[in-house]
């Protein structure tokens, strides 16, 4: 079952804005990783946070990880047309019997105009 | 980065037929693979775990007799879609967990299947 809940569902930007998309998730989990998919391929990972980490930066991404509230948000800053995509977060759960084994929220397709 | 690669990437076929889909790591030996199929502007629902040299686990509600998987080797996977019918038609991705990378997965580019 997919417990990640992604909101927005769509964004729409303008170039050189921040986007800002929040993933809800239902049980307690491991790690916490956002991937991108463009429109008809597979998908790309991005960065992956660990339960025990608040805040992860990797060039123009920055992930938060609340785990009292079960929400992380990836903010991509200074958008650009390129980062138009589909972006997941995926939880691996805690305890999980499947070693890899990931669950998928429902997406933001975000969509920057130049 | 380690690659999976994915083909074909866009069949279609006749309903009935059948249709084998392939998944390959590239450049490091991929001990789990995972199968998953998305509908449009959907998320990715995992379909089953493919486990190198023993069965794989099929998700619940997830036709075994219907997807058959196999995993033969460290670096191949195939999903075959038996008997396919147009309601099988959907955008079908496979991925891979490199072991020494751990944690990620490594996606193949996925394929289009339609039946007619």
């Amino acid at each position: 079952s997919q417990q990640g809940e992604e909101d927005p569902q769509a964004l729409s930007i303008q170039e050189g804005e921040n986007a800002t998309m929040n993933c809800s998730y239902k049980t307690s989990i491991n790690n916490l990783q956002w991937y991108r998919q463009n429109s008809g391929r597979g998908l790309v990972h991005l960065i992956l946070i660990r339960s025990n980490e608040r805040e992860k930066h990797s060039g123009r991404l920055r992930v938060t990880l609340d785990t009292s509230k079960k929400s992380s948000s990836l903010l991509i800053t200074a958008s650009r047309a390129a980062d138009t995509a589909s972006y997941f977060c995926a939880t691996r759960n805690a305890g999980g019997t499947s070693y890899g084994k990931l669950t998928f929220g429902q997406g933001t397709i975000l969509t920057v105009h130049p | 980065g380690a690659v999976v690669s994915q083909h074909p990437s866009r069949v279609i076929c006749k309903s009935g037929t059948s249709v084998k889909i392939e998944c390959r790591s590239l450049d490091f030996q991929a001990t789990t693979m995972f199968w998953y199929r998305q509908f449009p502007k959907k998320s990715l629902m995992l379909m089953a775990t493919s486990n190198e040299g023993s069965k794989a686990t099929y998700e619940q509600g997830v036709e075994k007799d219907k997807f058959l998987i196999n995993h033969a080797s460290l670096t191949l996977s195939t999903l075959t879609v038996t008997s396919a019918h147009p309601e099988d038609s959907s955008f079908y991705i496979c991925s891979a967990r490199d072991p020494w990378v751990d944690e990620k997965l490594f996606f193949g580019s996925g394929t289009q299947l339609s039946v007619l």
